[in-house]
């Protein structure tokens, strides 16, 4: 069974440096999102991507996050420089647009 | 904007016991919603959906009816299983926005 693939699983920074998450989605699907759980909490998206083409960044902090799909098939999403709330589980999904999103297992982030 | 408030938990049931979790929702338009379930260390699936006014969602003995005139979609099942326990988020996706907004979660526990 096809499933959204992410890495690293864990994640551990110190603040003001980068991090690098990777997600590769379902083959064939192009739509591609990134959302972010904070432990308590329910995801939130900050990134939506079609294809290549962001269609819904407006909840990512732009002044450090930064996101890319470049050929539209795999995704980058990067922190620079990280902070302390930035610690938080980083979900990866992906659909055939509009339809069902299939989740990946997540990458837990942690920032001392 | 659109917004879900989830029961909240945790909850600890007997096996074999029933089960609600109340879900509520605002939001402009029409929206479909949904019952994600993340077990331990695993991303969000899909457990089930309903896109219209008194459709029911069903999947593994979950239920949930879409309730438009108390914007409700509350999840139940008649007997759970120690399988069962997991983290339930309700979430909604309103018309052309693919966009899921998710409650906080609810947390299950069964003991056996």
């Amino acid at each position: 069974e096809a499933e959204v693939a992410q890495s690293p699983r864990y994640k551990i920074t110190e603040k003001s440096q980068a991090v690098a998450f990777w997600c590769d989605p379902i083959s064939g699907h192009a739509t591609l999102y990134w959302y972010r759980q904070i432990l308590g909490q329910g995801p939130e998206l900050l990134v939506q991507f079609q294809d290549e083409s962001v269609v819904d960044d407006s909840q990512l902090p732009k002044d450090r996050f930064s996101a890319e799909r470049l050929k539209g098939v795999d995704s980058t999403l990067k922190i620079q420089p990280a902070e302390l709330g930035d610690s938080a589980m980083y979900l990866c999904a992906s659909s055939p647009s509009g339809d069902e999103q299939f989740f990946g297992p997540g990458t837990r982030l942690t920032v001392l | 904007g659109d917004s879900v408030t989830q029961m909240e938990g945790p909850v600890t049931l007997s096996e074999e016991a029933f089960l609600t979790i109340n879900c509520t929702y605002t939001a402009t338009g029409y929206p479909s919603l949904f019952w994600y379930v993340q077990y331990p260390g695993e991303g969000l699936q899909l457990l089930l959906k309903a896109t219209k006014a008194d459709d029911k969602g069903s999947n593994k003995g979950f239920e949930a009816t879409y309730r438009k005139e108390t914007t409700s979609f509350h999840l139940e099942k008649g007997s759970v299983q120690v399988s069962d326990s997991a983290v339930y988020f309700c979430a909604l996706a309103n018309f052309g926005n693919e966009k899921l907004t998710f409650g906080t979660g609810t947390r299950l526990t069964i003991i056996p």
